[in-house]
């Protein structure tokens, strides 16, 4: 059964760059594509990006400049870095899996997802 | 980017009735759609890929059709445990979220 637990700071100060972990068990990164994911009430589901391969990247376009993510296939682990936050960048930050069935994996469709981590903007 | 707009916001049934969820898209995502089901405190479950196809495991109740701007998701016969928000997702042009329709029970 493949898990996910999303890791890192509840709490970051305006202006400061938000890190988080994914740390995936029960399968390999392989050549799954992996996505960050955040749920507000302001903007409800906003897909950030995604990664595959351990460093190709596509991210969101709104949120391009200030967005990082990788891969490290020795840890199983996924992570994400948002640079100079605001209040509004205030979610439950989550990561997911691109869904694959048939021999066809798809970036933008996720099946599996860790339970999420709220993370809070503030001084 | 594209807009989803999925209505009704709130549609109230009672268990057993069938469940008619409507996204319309601001323009053509062919059909790169996808259906969510969310309950309180989890995160996103995928039910309905390329606007047709069930995910791995989804129940047969569980149907979408579509293409072009306008989908549907249906419920053939609501279960207790399928009162939920649930989500149609495009992936034509980048990856966006439609607003929700929230599956109340009556």
């Amino acid at each position: 059964q493949v898990q996910l637990q999303e890791s890192g700071p509840g709490l970051v100060r305006p202006s400061e760059t938000l890190s988080l972990t994914c740390t995936v068990s029960g399968d390999s990164l392989g050549s799954y594509f992996w996505s960050w994911i955040r749920q507000s009430p302001g903007k409800g589901l906003e897909w950030i990006g995604y990664v595959y391969d351990s460093d190709i990247t596509n991210y969101n376009p709104s949120l391009k400049s200030r967005v990082t993510m990788s891969g490290d296939p020795s840890k199983n682990q996924v992570s994400l870095s948002l640079t100079s936050v605001t209040a509004a960048d205030t979610a439950i930050y989550y990561c997911a899996r691109g869904y694959c069935s048939g021999g066809s994996c798809y970036a933008g469709f996720v099946d599996y997802w860790g339970q999420g981590t709220l993370v809070s903007v503030s001084s | 980017e594209i807009v989803l707009t999925q209505s009704p916001a709130i549609l109230s049934l009672s268990p057993g009735d069938r469940a008619t969820l409507s996204c319309r898209a601001s323009q053509s995502v062919s059909n790169y759609l996808a259906w969510y089901q969310q309950r309180p405190g989890q995160a996103p479950r995928l039910l309905i890929y390329n606007a047709s196809n069930r995910a791995t495991g989804i129940p047969a109740r569980f149907s979408g059709s579509g293409s072009g701007t306008d989908f549907t998701l249906t419920i053939s016969s609501l279960e207790p445990e399928d009162f939920a928000v649930y989500y149609c997702q495009q992936r034509s042009n980048w990856l966006t979220f439609g607003g929700g329709t929230k599956v109340e029970i009556k």
